[in-house]
């Protein structure tokens, strides 16, 4: 389909590994963000990228999580030495243009659940 | 930093009943305001926007919202809600002129229709 799409949709892993999720967000459109959705809350802000670039990454909670675009398309979300508080969802959103009309196009989210 | 409060965590309706979804937002300057709906086993979609104008702004699916400046609400509102309205519920805001492109979300509300 022409939507966000995330991979993978479920990912189990056990406290301390490395963990990555993947975003392909809707062809052309240069804003791409990455929230995080615990149970019972609203989604929380991550990171944004516009292209290639990090505009604003103020919402990464510690060191261990980083994110890349490379080719200002696909992204990566990293999370290093996962611990158990890392489980919630995540989810990837892509916006079409840079003044930003403010519709989010989301995806279905990755679930993470560390062990 | 802005914030959004939605006081209702979940509400239940009979189809045919009126609906009001409040929220609250806080930020020091203008804002462009947002509701989003997800709804069971699907993806975050746009509900409505507001940017500026008429405060009184409609949505899909028969909904609509209006912005209380003065009160720093935006509270959704449905004249007759049914069973397919059942869903959770999000409001969000950012700041409408800066850097930031980021949405702040609400904790949500889960709203469950009795058919």
């Amino acid at each position: 389909g022409a939507g966000v799409s995330q991979t993978p949709s479920n990912k189990v892993t056990e406290k301390g590994k490395y963990v990555e999720l993947r975003c392909d967000p809707i062809s052309g459109h240069t804003a791409l963000y990455w929230y995080r959705q615990s149970l019972g809350q609203g989604p929380e802000f991550l990171i944004y990228f516009q292209g290639t670039g990090a505009a604003d990454d103020s919402g990464l909670p510690n060191d261990r999580f980083f994110a890349v675009r490379p080719e200002g398309s696909v992204s990566t979300l990293k999370i290093q030495r996962t611990e158990r508080g890392d489980s919630a969802v995540y989810l990837c959103a892509s916006s079409p243009d840079r003044a930003g009309t403010g519709e989010l196009f989301f995806g279905e989210g990755s679930r993470l659940t560390v062990l | 930093a802005q914030s959004v409060s939605q006081h209702n965590h979940h509400v239940i309706l009979s189809e045919a009943a009126s609906l009001e979804l409040g929220c609250n937002y806080s930020y020091g300057g203008t804002v462009n305001l947002f509701w989003y709906v997800q709804y069971p086993g699907q993806h975050l979609q746009l509900l409505l926007k507001y940017f500026s104008g008429d405060p009184l702004v409609k949505g899909i699916k028969g909904f609509e919202a209006e912005f209380i400046k003065s009160k720093f609400s935006f509270n959704l509102r449905k004249p007759s809600v049914q069973w397919s309205d059942t869903a959770e519920y999000f409001c969000a805001v950012r700041p409408s002129s800066g850097s930031a492109r980021q949405l702040t979300f609400g904790s949500g509300t889960q709203l469950t229709v009795l058919p």
